[in-house]
């Protein structure tokens, strides 16, 4: 079974828009990962955020992490067409260096 | 340049064939994995490894095998075992340090049964 669940399934909104969605996990991580994949592609990670570590940010992306509730946010501010892609989170648990990566989200931005 | 190398990136295979999937690191990673994924589908781990003749099992292992006799290589035999081949397959490796680093990924290879 996957370690993460992504929401919502799908996005669409217009360029200059923020864009947020979620992950949520069951158990015990190390770290959080958000990754893009464009159609056919591998994956490109985005940014990591620690379990000991509340906001991460990179550019226009800002990344949270609650353990309490065990989830995450991604949100994509200003968003461009060149966005348009899925989104995955992916969890190290802890003690163990396995990879655990969601449904993903589907992000469309319109011009 | 330093990358992950997936090779083919379009394979072909006929019904009870067994076919192998080359993924190539040149990173120094030590950890190493394989994941498929089904059109719309996320990721899901087939295998991993954490250091050279070692490797477990992920939510997926079945009609799959992987050996790891190079860290720089961790290529996957899908066997005639498996029966619904047909995926994007994506290999990708990471350092082992800490809570954990980013996962680089290869290109994928598209298999297909015909």
């Amino acid at each position: 079974s996957q370690q993460g669940e992504e929401d919502p399934q799908a996005l669409s909104i217009q360029e200059g828009e923020n864009a947020t969605m979620n992950c949520s996990y069951k158990t015990s991580i190390n770290n959080l990962q958000w990754y893009r994949q464009n159609s056919g592609r591998g994956l490109v990670h985005l940014i990591l955020i620690r379990s000991n570590e509340r906001e991460k940010h990179s550019g226009r992306l800002r990344v949270t992490l609650d353990t309490s509730k065990k989830s995450s946010s991604l949100l994509i501010t200003a968003s461009r067409a060149a966005d348009t892609a899925s989104y995955f989170c992916a969890t190290a648990f802890s003690n163990d260096y396995k990879l655990s990566f969601g449904a993903g989200t589907t992000v469309t931005v319109r011009a | 340049d330093g990358g992950i190398t997936q090779s083919p990136k379009y394979l072909f295979r006929k019904e009870g064939q067994n076919v192998t999937l080359s993924c190539e690191q040149n990173l120094n990673h030590d950890a190493m994995y394989w994941y498929r994924q089904d059109p719309g589908q996320g990721l899901r781990l087939i295998y991993y490894s954490q250091i050279v003749n070692d490797f477990q099992k992920g939510d997926i292992a079945e009609g799959y095998s992987v050996s790891r006799e190079k860290k720089e290589s961790f290529p996957l035999t899908v066997t005639s075992a498996q029966k619904n081949p047909t995926a994007f397959y994506l290999c990708a490796s990471s350092i082992l340090q800490g809570l954990g680093t980013e996962a680089f990924f290869g290109q994928g290879t598209r298999l297909t049964v015909v």
